[in-house]
């Protein structure tokens, strides 16, 4: 059973718009970790969280923003969307140094 | 840099043995995952390596050479159900961030 939670699982929305991919988990992790990929290809770290008020940008530049107001949420804000924003982008946590990841079940979502 | 190489296809039949290697190089190191994705879905994790040597896991193995930068991931037995791609991650640098190879698409047949 998933104990982290992403929606939507899927989502197409015009060029400009505002949105906000929604991730939380249930098992107290610290760590949460936004990654975008494109079918085929390999996951790129946008965004990472180890706690409460810290977040920091990853590897790949993004044009979106998180926040980390409650361990258990992790949002992935976009404020103005392009169709170069068409991708898969997955949300995980981890407990501690010595564990991998738990990924969400992701969002696809299609910029037109 | 950082780098993550790993085959992009392979095939196998029911019921054998494949081996998929990963080779990196990474600034840092701090441990290896293998991580199995099937088709739209998320990945999910199968083992870690931090210390050279093969750790087991029922049908599957990973083994890992730190010194030559490389990891294999055994699947043994094999189902058609691992049809999938798998992940080779490495984790280098602080706050338990990995690093991802482009995956390897395994097709099993019967």
């Amino acid at each position: 059973e998933a104990d982290i939670y992403q929606t939507p699982r899927y989502l197409v929305i015009g060029t400009g718009k505002k949105i906000t991919l929604e991730c939380s988990q249930t098992m107290g992790h610290d760590k949460m970790y936004w990654y975008q990929q494109d079918p085929g290809m390999e996951l790129h770290l946008i965004h990472y969280s180890y706690g409460v008020n810290s977040t920091e940008k990853g590897d790949l530049s993004s044009e979106s923003t998180v926040s980390r107001i409650r361990t258990e949420h992790f949002p992935l804000t976009l404020e103005s969307a392009r169709p170069s924003h068409t991708s898969q982008y997955l949300c995980a946590s981890s407990e501690s140094v010595n564990y991998g990841y738990t990924f969400g079940s992701g969002t696809r979502l299609t910029v037109v | 840099g950082q780098n993550i190489d790993q085959p992009t296809e392979m095939t196998a039949t029911e019921g054998a043995i494949v081996q998929i290697n990963c080779t990196y190089q990474t600034s840092g190191f701090n441990g290896l995952f293998w991580y199995q994705q099937h088709a739209g879905e998320a990945p999910t994790f199968l083992s870690y390596n931090v210390l050279d040597g093969l750790e087991e896991k029922g049908r599957f193995s990973s083994f890992l050479s730190r010194s030559k930068g490389y990891s294999y991931l055994l699947l043994k037995e094999l189902q058609m159900k691992d049809s999938a791609s798998y992940l080779c991650a490495v984790r280098a640098g602080g706050y338990n961030k990995l690093i991802f190879g482009a995956g390897t698409r395994l097709a099993v047949h019967p």
